[in-house]
């Protein structure tokens, strides 16, 4: 099955550690992206990758950081510089960035506690 | 930041019944809009992908139109079912890669 996978589902983290997100994607997209949602609010884009080794920051890419060593892969870091780290995270990919009609295929999510 | 709405947030609706909500979008430097259905423990999915103006889609009992020289666009369920409750973004993609979501619309179809 092709697809896109997250883990781990639930993630609680003391505060003050880094802590890395996994994004893996099967359907051979070009193209992936980190989003972050929080109570009440839509999906903020956090990173965005293009094609492998290259990534470009979102709206709120402040206190993460990603790495896109393979085509497959985007994960995410949240580092203690994030304020306000505890939300819901979102990867997503679509076969290019560039395309109008590219949608964007999402996996199911990393809820991250921070206590 | 790009400003894209959606009203309203949250609605319910009576099963049988029809009804449809609005997402609002810059009206320049239009390149797509996006809906996106998100159904509680599962992972958004597309519905339509719109570029043109007046463009209409149809997808079952949904369908969506577009005016992007006023900047908004409409999605429609006709005949509302239980399994129709979700919550639908759109998303708006300017020129360059990346889509501006609006905070939703939660609909709720009631038995």
């Amino acid at each position: 099955d092709g697809g896109i996978t997250q883990s781990p589902k639930y993630l609680f983290r003391k505060e003050g550690q880094n802590v890395t997100l996994s994004c893996e994607q099967n359907l051979n997209h070009d193209a992936m992206y980190w989003y972050r949602q929080d109570p009440g609010q839509g999906l903020r884009l956090i990173y965005y990758s293009q094609i492998v080794n290259d990534f470009q920051k979102g709206d709120i890419a402040e206190g993460y950081s990603v790495s896109r060593e393979k085509k497959e892969s985007f994960p995410l870091t949240v580092t203690s510089a994030q304020k306000n780290p505890t939300a819901f995270y979102l990867c997503a990919s679509s076969i290019s960035g560039a395309g109008v009609l590219n949608e964007q295929f999402f996996g199911p999510g990393t809820r991250l506690t921070v206590l | 930041i790009l400003n894209v709405e959606q009203s309203p947030q949250s609605l319910h609706v009576q099963e049988g019944d029809s009804t449809n909500f609005t997402c609002s979008f810059p009206s320049s430097n239009f390149y797509a809009l996006h809906w996106y259905r998100w159904e509680t423990a599962k992972s958004p999915e597309a519905l339509f992908v719109m570029t043109l103006n007046g463009d209409e889609k149809k997808k079952g009992r949904i369908s969506a139109t577009l005016n992007t020289k006023e900047g908004y666009s409409y999605l429609y369920i006709k005949g509302s079912q239980p399994e129709d409750s979700a919550t639908y973004l759109c998303a708006f993609k300017a020129a360059g890669n990346k889509l501006t979501f609006g905070g939703g619309t939660r609909v709720l179809v009631k038995p």
